[in-house]
């Protein structure tokens, strides 16, 4: 059972240029995640997905995009790269939980530098 | 809207018990989880509380008051593996974003 797997592990990009980050799950879980975690700043949520063809924004969404056309995949996409987006960032996955008693499963993480 | 605080930075000594803070403020509430991550991996779970009181799981423990908007988590006997940084976090009202605490890390030393 792999759990939640995210690709690449690192990536190094320059200013404007665009990438994607691709999450996977095979826990069959319906809620995906992605955050970024900064120096002294913990975990930030950017989107997230209560299910198949749904995103919503999270707390720091600007600059970034997101799709959900499948269950078990939830890309995280990047039109125009900032230095500011020089992040570690977390892919992770979740059962529904209508009353958030349900643990978030976390994928290894992608350090992305932006030069 | 929700606000997590923790320490920063924790020390203690091998063998010790240390006890790690989070204060919150949420809008709702749907329990408090604590994540353990070790530098360059990725957090995962340690503990979930939603009722009043201490929930124990070997060496670690984590207490809940909903009056107090307080938890802590417990870490006896400690071992130089337990150096890492452990994170608070709560759900929303519907269960489906959490937000997270800045992380305490904490280090054993011999």
């Amino acid at each position: 059972n792999a759990g939640v797997t995210q690709t690449p592990k690192f990536r190094v990009l320059k200013t404007g240029q665009s990438m994607t980050l691709l999450c996977a799950q095979d826990m069959n879980h319906e809620y995906m995640y992605w955050y970024r975690q900064d120096p002294g700043m913990g975990l930030r949520l950017i989107h997230y997905s209560v299910g198949e063809g749904t995103t919503a924004k999270g707390e720091v969404p600007d600059g970034y995009n997101v799709s959900r056309l499948k269950k078990q995949n939830f890309l995280l996409g990047l039109e125009s790269a900032a230095p500011s987006q020089t992040s570690v960032y977390f892919c992770a996955s979740s059962y529904p939980a209508y009353g958030g008693n349900e643990k978030l499963f976390f994928g290894s993480g992608t350090q992305l530098s932006v030069l | 809207g929700q606000n997590i605080d923790q320490p920063t930075e924790m020390t203690a000594t091998e063998g010790a018990i240390v006890q790690i803070n989070c204060t919150y403020q949420t809008s709702g509430f749907n329990g408090l989880f604590w994540y353990q991550q070790h530098a360059g991996e990725a957090p995962t779970f340690l503990s979930y509380n939603v009722l009043d009181g201490l929930e124990e799981k070997g060496r670690f423990s984590s207490f809940l008051s909903r009056s107090k908007g307080y938890s802590y988590l417990l870490l006896k006997e400690l071992q130089m593996k337990d150096s890492a940084s452990y994170l608070c976090a709560a759900p929303d009202n519907y269960g489906q974003n959490f937000v997270f605490g800045p992380g305490t890390r904490l280090s054993v030393l011999p």
